[in-house]
């Protein structure tokens, strides 16, 4: 089993429809859980963190993090062809002293 | 803040080559990390450090992968012998404590041919 799993996609959705990408993780000593979102060629770059059980907003973002399943997603409301990116998932591990990557989900927003 | 800095951006060399790789942290992060992606593995994390010292190297691939942290504004990572399956593009990062996010260099592409 991976220790961060995520749908690798692609995902399409409209524009201006909201997208939502899911990720599990098996290690149940992580604390810290990041959202990465990656153009083509170029290098990942953090979108949100969440630490706690719930839902953390910022801006079109919108992160939830369910610690007793296991679970973490990403919504983005009003979605534009600029999100167009694969969208990385990632945890600390026990101690958070490693930050694990998912493979990656493609999102891919129409115009 | 410069943020984090590697060089080169892009490597081509051949099978057997020794090939360095270089990554300025940003100034005042503790931990550095050395992380390769591919299309078939995705982001691996290869080793990192705290405070210059190697914590974890379990990720290095071989023997031919060593890296070293000289100094708290400076890592190497090194391959020798190079060989094609090297080829990914290898990315440093940096953070400054436990649990906070990581700061991506703009990554360095090697092609071994």
């Amino acid at each position: 089993q991976k220790e961060v799993e995520q749908n690798s996609g692609p995902l399409s959705v409209p524009e201006g429809a909201i997208a939502s990408l899911n990720c599990t993780y098996s290690d149940r000593g992580s604390q810290s859980f990041f959202w990465y979102r990656q153009y083509s060629g170029k290098s990942p770059e953090l979108i949100m963190s969440i630490y706690s059980n719930g839902d953390k907003e910022d801006g079109r973002f919108t992160a939830q993090l369910n610690k007793a399943s296991q679970y973490v997603s990403l919504l983005i409301r009003d979605s534009q062809p600029s999100d167009s990116a694969t969208y990385l998932c990632a945890s600390s591990n026990t101690g958070g002293f490693k930050t694990i990557f998912g493979a990656g989900t493609r999102l891919f927003v129409k115009a | 803040d410069a943020g984090v800095i590697q060089s080169p951006r892009h490597e081509v060399t051949e099978m057997g080559q020794e090939v360095t790789l270089r990554c300025k942290p940003i100034s005042g992060h503790d931990y550095l990390f050395w992380y390769r992606q591919t299309m078939m593995r995705g982001l691996e994390l290869l080793i990192y450090f705290n405070n210059n010292v190697p914590i974890d190297d379990s990720g290095m691939p071989e023997d031919r992968f060593s890296a070293k942290m000289p100094n708290a504004s400076f890592s190497t990572l090194k391959i020798q012998p190079s060989e094609p399956r090297d080829s990914a593009v290898y990315f440093c990062a940096s953070r400054k404590l436990n649990n906070s996010p990581l700061h991506f260099g703009n990554g360095t592409r090697l092609t071994v041919t």
